[in-house]
C-alpha cells in the first residue's frame, strides 16, 4: 500500500514570497490533515478536511495561508507571503479511521 | 483535550523493556490514549492507542492505569531503530476525525 506522498521534499525561499506544497493521502482515505512542525517542537494541527469539506481550520492563519482539496483527494497548502517564522515542516495526514493517522515524509521549508 | 505530562528524555539499553510513561491526570470518560513516535527526519507514526483496557499489538504494549490518570507505553525489546520521539496524545475520537495535539514527547535513546 502507498503511503501519504508530499512535494517538494525541501524548499528555500524568500520572506515575502509564495510557495505551495503538495499531498496525496493514501487512497480512499476521507479525512486529510495539514500540521506545521517548528524545529524542537510537537506539530501543531493547521486544517482538516473531511473529503473537499473543512472540518477544522482555526489555527490556520488564513492572512497567509490557504488550503484546499477541490476533488476530495489530493490537497494543497499555499503560503503568500512567506514570513521568517513560517520556517518549519508542513507534514500532511491522512486517516480511514478515528485512530489512527498516516503521516507523510513532510515538506522542510526554508525562509530567508 | 487532557493535557498530558511525558518525561523530556531516556534512555534505554538494547535488547531491553523501554517504558514510557505518561501522565493525562484531567483525562475524560470518552478520551482515548494515543501514542505516536517521531524518528529523525520522518513524520509521526502511530503506535497504539487504548480507552480502558491495555492494549498489545506488534509494536508496543498500553498499560493504562484503573483510574486513567496515567499510562505506560512498553516497547518489549527496545532496538536501535526504536531511538525517537514518542508522544502520548489523549483525544476525544470523533466521527469526523481525530485532531491529535502534540506535546514535546519523551526522546528515547537506544543504546547499543
Amino acid at each position: 500500500e502507498a503511503g501519504v506522498a508530499q512535494s517538494p521534499r525541501y524548499k528555500i525561499i524568500e520572506k515575502r514570497q509564495s510557495v505551495a506544497f503538495w499531498c496525496n493521502p493514501i487512497s480512499g482515505h476521507a479525512t486529510l490533515y495539514w500540521y506545521q512542525q517548528i524545529l524542537g517542537q510537537g506539530p501543531k494541527l493547521l486544517i482538516q478536511f473531511q473529503n473537499n469539506g473543512v472540518v477544522d481550520d482555526s489555527q490556520l492563519p488564513k492572512d497567509r495561508f490557504s488550503a484546499e482539496r477541490l476533488k476530495g483527494v489530493d490537497s494543497t497548502l499555499k503560503i503568500q507571503p512567506a514570513k521568517l517564522e513560517d520556517s518549519a515542516v508542513y507534514l500532511c495526514a491522512s486517516s480511514l479511521d478515528r485512530f489512527e493517522q498516516f503521516f507523510g515524509p513532510g515538506t522542510r521549508l526554508t525562509v530567508l | 483535550d487532557a493535557k498530558t505530562t511525558q518525561p523530556p528524555s531516556m534512555d534505554c539499553a538494547e535488547g531491553r523493556a523501554a517504558n514510557l510513561p505518561c501522565n493525562h491526570s484531567t483525562i475524560s470518560g470518552n478520551e482515548y490514549v494515543y501514542w505516536y513516535r517521531q524518528i529523525h527526519s520522518q513524520g509521526p507514526q502511530y503506535i497504539i492507542h487504548g480507552l480502558k483496557n491495555n492494549e498489545t499489538n506488534e509494536m508496543a504494549s498500553l498499560i493504562i492505569t484503573e483510574d486513567r490518570k496515567s499510562s505506560t507505553l512498553i516497547l518489549p525489546h527496545a532496538t536501535l531503530r526504536d531511538t525517537a520521539v514518542y508522544y502520548c496524545i489523549v483525544r476525544v475520537a470523533n466521527n469526523a476525525g481525530n485532531m491529535l495535539t502534540f506535546g514535546g514527547g519523551t526522546r528515547l535513546m537506544v543504546k547499543p
